[in-house]
């Protein structure tokens, strides 16, 4: 199975924009590039997903390189909301959730 | 709406016995997931429902099951429990049948302890 490499954990000020990298170096071409984030004491939380092109959505912008081995989560402007651990995931297409699960990046946002 | 529920949120067993943790998913979504949690091997997939039907399963032990009722409620059972079995325990729904992707909403979990 194609997994993901992500940063132990990233730091950021309030306000901020926050790039957070993952490496799928193995990705096959059907394979789904998704982010979820884990709060504290809660569940996952959908972030964005994609494919090929760059996503955008109201929470974050999802850039995916041209040969789709790597890509980074873009929070334009940090909360102390966001602090969380954000997960790079990817999806066989086929199964809508059998989600092969990086470690994560705890992201820590200082006020 | 109300979210995805799991029931119970703890649970203390003790090895070698059987356990059964209960998901509701949002009204209306038929599509129903667990996963296992722990802190040496992160989110690890269990299975997915689908209109009461297995759709995909991970890797893991037969002693893992679980099946998916007529109104989406959702089971899954642990037989014979190890000390590593001891986990948080998520559950997620969503509206559609694999192939047609929508965003999973996960419940808060089960966490289960295997003494």
């Amino acid at each position: 199975d194609a997994k993901t490499t992500q940063p132990n954990s990233m730091e950021s000020n309030e306000e901020e924009p926050v790039h957070l990298p993952c490496n799928h170096s193995t990705i096959s071409g059907t394979d789904y590039i998704h982010w979820y984030r884990q709060l504290p004491s809660q569940g996952p939380e959908y972030v964005i997903h994609g494919l090929t092109s760059n996503v955008n959505n109201r929470m974050a912008s999802l850039a995916i390189a041209e040969d789709r081995k790597s890509s980074t989560l873009i929070l334009h402007r940090a909360t102390l909301r966001d602090a969380a651990v954000y997960y790079c995931i990817l999806r066989p297409r086929g199964s809508n959730y059998q989600l092969i699960w990086g470690a994560g990046t705890k992201l820590i946002i200082k006020p | 709406k109300a979210g995805v529920t799991q029931t119970p949120r703890y649970l203390i067993k003790t090895r070698g016995q059987q356990v059964t943790l209960s998901c509701s998913p949002i009204s209306g979504h038929r599509s129903v997931s667990w996963y296992q949690q722990t802190p040496g091997q992160g989110l690890q997939f269990l299975f997915e429902y689908f209109s009461e039907t297995q759709r995909n399963k991970g890797n893991f032990p037969g002693r893992f099951s679980g099946r998916q009722f007529s109104n989406s409620r959702s089971e899954m059972n642990v037989s014979t429990l190890e000390l590593g079995d001891s986990a948080l325990y998520l559950c997620a729904s969503s509206s559609n049948p694999p192939g047609d992707y929508t965003e999973a909403f996960f419940g808060q979990g089960t966490r289960l302890t295997v003494v």
